[in-house]
């Protein structure tokens, strides 16, 4: 059985391009969240989504959006991205609600330059 | 204002040494509260996740405590191997998300 699957990986893009990540959730998994972590910290929750309905935003910008498809994959974009953006992005699946299990995916690193 | 605070920022021990970490938290309302270890640049993998009603959990020679009176957990980590090293993260869920802390950042040297 398939865990939660991030892609890409690593990821260097230049200050002002658009970048956009995806994530695979555990099979029967209907809910994804996303986290954004800088290098030292703990993660910060950026959306979750549930049913392919937004059930929750962090406090980011409008540079970031996401949706959920119909196959509970989804996606994180971020739009003029600065240098401040360089994180580990984290992808979270879990079956509910965001206080049922949740399983982390291995982060997509994006680096800003 | 929903919070999670660890302690110590970081912690260094000896191969075989046991150690305790600390979480304190102010979250209302209390879902549940995780432990999570998270390699450099991984994601973070579950360790343990306790209920309002328990009290400890265990996993291998991972021990986990919650006193939901003075809102604090410890997680005990017995005979520390090299693979240990890692950082530890808290994590308090309510109803609506999860409510990270900064985590614990343990060395195990030998």
């Amino acid at each position: 059985d398939a865990g939660v699957t991030q892609s890409p990986t690593h990821l260097i893009k230049t200050r002002g391009q658009h970048v956009t990540l995806r994530c695979s959730p555990i099979s029967g998994h209907k809910s994804v969240s996303w986290y954004q972590q800088v290098l030292g910290q703990g993660p910060q929750f950026i959306f979750q989504y549930y049913e392919k309905e937004e059930r929750g935003r962090g406090n980011f910008p409008d540079r970031f959006s996401a949706r959920q498809f119909p196959n509970y994959s989804s996606e994180l974009n971020v739009n003029a991205l600065l240098l401040g953006d360089s994180a580990l992005y984290l992808c979270a699946s879990s079956w509910g609600q965001p206080n049922t299990e949740a399983f982390f995916g291995q982060g997509t690193r994006l680096t800003v330059v | 204002k929903n919070q999670v605070e660890q302690s110590p920022q970081s912690l260094i021990i000896l191969e075989g040494k046991n150690c305790t970490l600390q979480c304190n938290y102010t979250v209302s309302p209390f879902s549940n509260l995780r432990w999570y270890k998270q390699d450099t640049g991984r994601g973070p993998v579950s360790l343990t996740i306790m209920t309002f009603s328990e009290n400890t959990k265990s996993n291998g020679r991972y021990t986990a405590t919650l006193d939901a009176d003075t809102k604090q957990s410890s997680l005990h980590i017995t005979a520390s191997q090299l693979s240990d090293s890692a950082s530890y993260i808290c994590v308090v869920a309510n109803t609506d998300k999860l409510i990270f802390g900064t985590g614990t950042r343990l060395q195990v040297f030998p």
